[in-house]
């Protein structure tokens, strides 16, 4: 089983209900986000993305709110389905010059029937 | 829909040997990366690769890794000499010119024995 490595944060819900995950990034020169998906097996999957001149960005179920302030930032998923059960990754970059992402922890959300 | 495609989906070597991982990154893009996946930890970034040059390099991408654009569509990452430490997945990523939303493939996952 997958028992090797960093225990992942976890978050249950009820299919239907509201999730919030959170993420602390660590450095105050990124000036863009991004919230990725992960399910078993399978590569990162873009979900969405906001840049350091915003504090809020909507997409379909999903919202990102960023405060820089405290160098914090959510992912709101309303209405969630099972589909929605995956490991949720945060993600910092710079828009100008290195192009890499750093990858927060992950927290491993379930949707409960 | 455009994607990254990865093979193989799955390779296993022995300690000391060489491997080749190969990705096919989004035919327009033009920024290249490979991150690396420890079982149940975070996505670490390795490399970015773009007009044909390394323009980034993390601490884990020593002189046993290289990569290489052989052709207008591959992009490989090279371990010279594997060692058990190098079992992970890998994850390939492309972005295009005027974003910095990287696509992740689904990865390869390595075993070193």
């Amino acid at each position: 089983g997958e028992s090797v490595g960093l225990h992942l944060p976890t978050l249950s819900v009820q299919e239907g209900d509201n999730s919030i995950i959170n993420c602390a990034y660590s450095n105050s020169a990124s000036d863009y986000f991004i919230w990725y998906k992960q399910e078993s097996g399978k590569g990162p999957q873009f979900i969405i993305d906001i840049r350091s001149n915003m504090d809020k960005r909507q997409g379909q179920r999903v919202t990102v709110l960023l405060n820089k302030t405290v160098k914090h930032l959510s992912l709101q998923i309303a209405a969630t389905q099972p589909g929605d059960s995956a490991v949720y990754f945060c993600a910092e970059n710079s828009i100008q010059g290195a192009q890499k992402l750093v990858f927060g922890q992950g927290t491993r959300l379930t949707i409960n029937p | 829909e455009p994607e990254v495609t990865q093979t193989p989906s799955h390779q296993v070597t022995q300690m000391g040997q060489e491997v080749i991982l190969r990705c096919v990154p989004i035919s327009n893009h033009l920024y290249f990366y490979w991150y690396r996946q420890i079982l149940g930890q975070k996505v670490e970034f390795l490399v970015s690769f773009y007009n044909n040059e390394i323009s980034e390099k993390s601490e884990i991408f020593d002189d046993q890794f290289s990569v290489e654009r052989p052709d207008g569509s591959n992009f490989t990452l090279k371990i010279r000499s594997t060692k058990l430490e190098d079992s992970a997945m890998y994850f390939c990523a492309s972005s295009g010119p005027a974003a910095n939303e990287q696509f992740f493939g689904p990865g390869t996952r390595l075993t070193v024995l």
